[in-house]
């Protein structure tokens, strides 16, 4: 168990609808990090929040938006949902602002029909 | 942007036998190498990482290699068992830089008993 936690673990929605996903780092981790995990794409970083502020931005689409909140959790917004947007979003903590040492949580897998 | 290439994608060794996966990356600028296991279904767990003023690290049975000038990294897995089996991924990254992990592809070893 990496201290990472997510949820909910599975998420089943329809076209054109809007999920949202949390995270709540390990305890005392600073950054967070979003990763979309596809067969053909492998894992991808999305964005990484540092306590409470944007840090890092990768290929994430703009109908996604991410936020941290004071107490450190994060949210990730996926609006206007596409079949391609099916995959395992994961997110990941450390404790400073660089990549390094980031811990995964166990992942959502989104299913979109 | 960073660029990791993983190879072989694919890697059978028999119980017992030494196994290497190798990563290449394109930015020279790149200080830091972490490798990452993933079972079927379960999060990414870091395994090993190895930053850039270090040519060589090793934990109990695996290790990691790092060449600079040919910006090429290995992991090394002696003795091999059965729960070795999973997707392992490489990545790099550069601190003060953009902050994000590139990853590999993935390889897949399998560990015949």
């Amino acid at each position: 168990d990496s201290g990472v936690t997510q949820t909910p673990k599975h998420l089943i929605t329809a076209t054109g609808q809007r999920v949202t996903l949390r995270c709540s780092p390990r305890s005392g981790d600073l950054s967070v990090y979003w990763y979309q995990q596809s067969l053909d794409q492998g894992l991808q970083f999305l964005i990484q929040y540092y306590n409470g502020e944007e840090r890092a931005k990768g290929n994430i689409l703009e109908r996604f938006s991410a936020q941290q909140f004071p107490d450190l959790h994060s949210e990730l917004n996926l609006s206007s949902l596409e079949l391609g947007d099916s995959a395992l979003y994961f997110c990941a903590s450390s404790a400073g602002q660089g990549p390094y040492e980031q811990y995964f949580g166990p992942g959502t897998r989104l299913t979109v029909t | 942007g960073e660029n990791v290439e993983q190879h072989p994608s694919t890697l059978s060794v028999q119980e017992g036998d030494s196994a290497v996966i190798k990563c290449t990356y394109s930015d020279s600028a790149s200080n830091y190498f972490p490798w990452y296991k993933q079972e079927l279904g379960k999060r990414p767990q870091l395994i090993i990482d190895i930053r850039s003023n270090v040519g060589e690290k090793k934990d109990q049975r695996i290790a990691v290699t790092l060449n600079k000038t040919a910006k090429h990294f290995s992991l090394h897995i002696t003795e091999t068992q059965p729960e070795d089996s999973a997707v392992y991924f490489c990545a790099a990254s550069q601190e003060g830089g953009n902050n994000r992990l590139a990853f590999g592809k993935g390889n897949q070893v399998v560990v015949i008993p």
